[in-house]
Formats: structure tokens, C-alpha cells, sequence
């Protein structure tokens, strides 16, 4: 079964440096987002993308994060000068578009990253 | 904006029985959808059941079942036999239809089973 995948499971980094989050969406999904989880908390939206830019994001996603579909099979989270208050899991959901596989209308979310700041 | 609820924070329940964990939902809107993930203590999130607002029937998933009531806005799981594997987070989440639309999860229960 196709499934989406994350990597690294683990980033540990130090306060202001910048991390790369990567994601491999499920072959031919059209739509993809990134959500956070701070440890105990509930998961929380950060932004969604399509057509190569983004549709959505929340007020968390602020100038201090991006994203990018580099090529056809990537889709990259990059958060710089990275905070305290960024430690989470940071999760990758894909979702289909007409005729592709699975439902088109559920979300499907990796492994995720678990981030660490120091 | 939506709002997903989930009033319990933790439940408990002995292998084999029996378990129903509550959430309720608020929208203004009518096409919707609504999903109840678990996250066992590896933290991936795995979808469990999905319910279209627009069906009245209630979904089911093998041992996995939900008591939909779109007037009060209520969606609650309903397990059946119990494993210990089911041992998890579950969170409850709506979903706009349309063809972008974000989840908005609630706070989460977590289910321990008892052997």
C-alpha cells in the first residue's frame, strides 16, 4: 500500500540554526500539508499546498517557515533560526486528486519528525 | 471557523469490552467530513474511520464503529472487543469538503486497554 515518508525521524539542532524537514507524498497526490504537534498537545495545522504554492496556512506558519516542492516527489519543510518553542513532531499529509490513488478526500500523514531545539 | 471537542481526556477500558469515546463538533457549514485517528505511542498518526456528512449511515471499520448525529453535531467511536493494541491517542478531526481543505483536531483521549 502506498504510504507517505519522512525523514529524518529525528533532528536534534541547536537555538538559530535552520532544519530542513522532508517529505515524500504518495505517488500522485495533488495536495499536501505540514502539521505540528507540541509533546501532549493536539495537532495543530500549519499550511497546505498546491500547484506548487501554498493555499492555506495558519497564523503559526509565520516568516520563520516555508516550503517547496523541489521536484516531483519532495515536498520540504524549512524552518529557520529555529526557536525553543519549535521542538514538536512535525507531520506530512498527502491527499489524492481525481483518479488517483486512494480517497480523494482523506488525508494521509507520515511517520513524522520529531524536532528537537536546544 | 470549526471547533472539534473532545471532553475526556482519558479513558479506560478491559480487553474485550467494549469502549465509546465522545466528540462533538461545531460548523456552520453542511458538506463536511469527519475522521477519528489514532496515534499509538510511536506517535504516527493512523486513520481509523471516516464519515461523510452527507451519509446517513454510520460508518464501519471491522471492529471500528461510529454514532454520527449531524443535528447535534456529535461523533462519537464506538470499538468493539477491545485488544491491546488499541492502546493509543485517538483524535477526533474535521475536514471541510472541498478540495483543500485542513483538518481540525481536537484535543484527544487517550484510550488505555487493560489486559
Amino acid at each position: 500500500e502506498p504510504e507517505v515518508t519522512q525523514t529524518p525521524s529525528h533532528q536534534v539542532t541547536q537555538m538559530g540554526q535552520e532544519v530542513i524537514l522532508r517529505c515524500v507524498p504518495i505517488s500522485n497526490h495533488l495536495y499536501f500539508y505540514w502539521y505540528r504537534q507540541i509533546l501532549g498537545q493536539k495537532v495543530e495545522f500549519l499550511v497546505s499546498f498546491y500547484n506548487n504554492e501554498i493555499s492555506e496556512k495558519s497564523e503559526i506558519f509565520d516568516d520563520q517557515f516555508s516550503v517547496e516542492r523541489p521536484d516531483g516527489s519532495n515536498f520540504t519543510l524549512k524552518i529557520r533560526s529555529t526557536k525553543l518553542e519549535d521542538s514538536a513532531m512535525y507531520f506530512c499529509a498527502s491527499k489524492g486528486g481525481q483518479g488517483v490513488v486512494l480517497s480523494t478526500d482523506t488525508q494521509y500523514f507520515g511517520p513524522g519528525t520529531r524536532l528537537t531545539v536546544l | 471557523a470549526q471547533t472539534v471537542t473532545q471532553s475526556q481526556p482519558e479513558m479506560s477500558v478491559q480487553e474485550a469490552e467494549t469502549v465509546t469515546l465522545s466528540c462533538t463538533y461545531d460548523t456552520s457549514e453542511n458538506n463536511y467530513y469527519l475522521f477519528w485517528y489514532k496515534q499509538p505511542p510511536s506517535r504516527q498518526m493512523i486513520l481509523v474511520i471516516r464519515q461523510e456528512a452527507y451519509k446517513q449511515q454510520n460508518a464501519t471499520e471491522n471492529r471500528f464503529s461510529v454514532n454520527f448525529q449531524k443535528a447535534a453535531k456529535s461523533f462519537s467511536l464506538k470499538i468493539s472487543d477491545s485488544q491491546l493494541g488499541d492502546t493509543a491517542m485517538y483524535f477526533c478531526a474535521f475536514m471541510l469538503a472541498g478540495a483543500n481543505s485542513k483538518l481540525t483536531f481536537g484535543k484527544g483521549i487517550t484510550l488505555s486497554v487493560r489486559p
